[in-house]
């Protein structure tokens, strides 16, 4: 059975850094793009963040540029999100997923929740 | 970017059908939505992808009962005979590339409640 596992939640200060991991497992990692997505309390999905097979392309939405980064390590079947200069909109369960061949996001982890706090 | 729009809440009774709707931006009512489902307290699973032309393709282990179709810049998620167990939230989203710049979108999400 697939899955991916995120840690690295947590509380952090306005301006803080936290850098979040998922591990993969019984799923072939280094043939799929991967996905982080967060979800607000109370609200709905925001994609953050993908990667292709190979790292070579990232892509980030408006809000995130600058300030998170997106990077994989294949050997670990591993998928990090070092986020920095946090700000408190940034509070939310993050979760990492990978994109089907046909691109939809067709596994997900169970997320890890991120309090930034003033 | 498009924007998804979509109804906070729905509700219907234990058996009965309905249809959830996720409304494209008018720019880019051509494109392909997915759906998902995110239960209470759990991580969204893929439902369903809806095209432009009304077809749709359904993920593993999606029962018969839920149906996609497409009218102009809306996709549907249609349910019949609804279970206890399809109360939950439903989430559309869409990927694009604009200008060599990929992203996904998704709608603000629907709670539905079965009465």
């Amino acid at each position: 059975e697939v899955q991916l596992v995120e840690s690295g939640g947590g509380l952090v200060q306005v301006g803080g850094s936290r850098r979040l991991s998922c591990a993969a497992s019984a799923f072939t990692f280094s043939s799929y793009w991967m996905s982080w997505v967060r979800q607000a309390p109370g609200k709905g999905l925001e994609w953050v963040a993908n990667i292709n097979q190979d790292g070579s392309e990232k892509y980030y939405v408006d809000p995130v540029k600058g300030r998170f980064t997106i990077s994989r390590d294949n050997a670990k079947k591993s998928l990090y999100l070092q986020m920095s200069s946090l700000r408190v909109e940034d509070t939310a369960v993050y979760y990492c997923a990978s994109h089907s061949h046909s691109n939809y996001f067709d596994y997900w982890g169970q997320g890890t929740l991120v309090i930034v706090s003033s | 970017l498009p924007v998804l729009t979509q109804p906070p809440s729905a509700s219907a009774l234990l058996g009965a059908s309905i249809k959830l709707t996720c409304t494209l931006s008018s720019e880019h009512s051509t494109y392909t939505v997915e759906w998902y489902q995110q239960r209470p307290g759990r991580s969204p699973q893929y439902i369903m992808t809806v095209k432009s032309d009304g077809t749709h393709i359904k993920g593993d282990g999606i029962p018969d009962r839920f149906l996609g179709s497409s009218s102009g810049a809306d996709r549907y998620l249609t349910f019949s005979n609804l279970q206890s167990d399809d109360e939950a939230e439903y989430h559309c989203g869409e990927s694009h590339t604009i200008d060599g710049q990929v992203g996904w979108v998704f709608g603000g999400g629907t709670k539905l409640t079965v009465l």
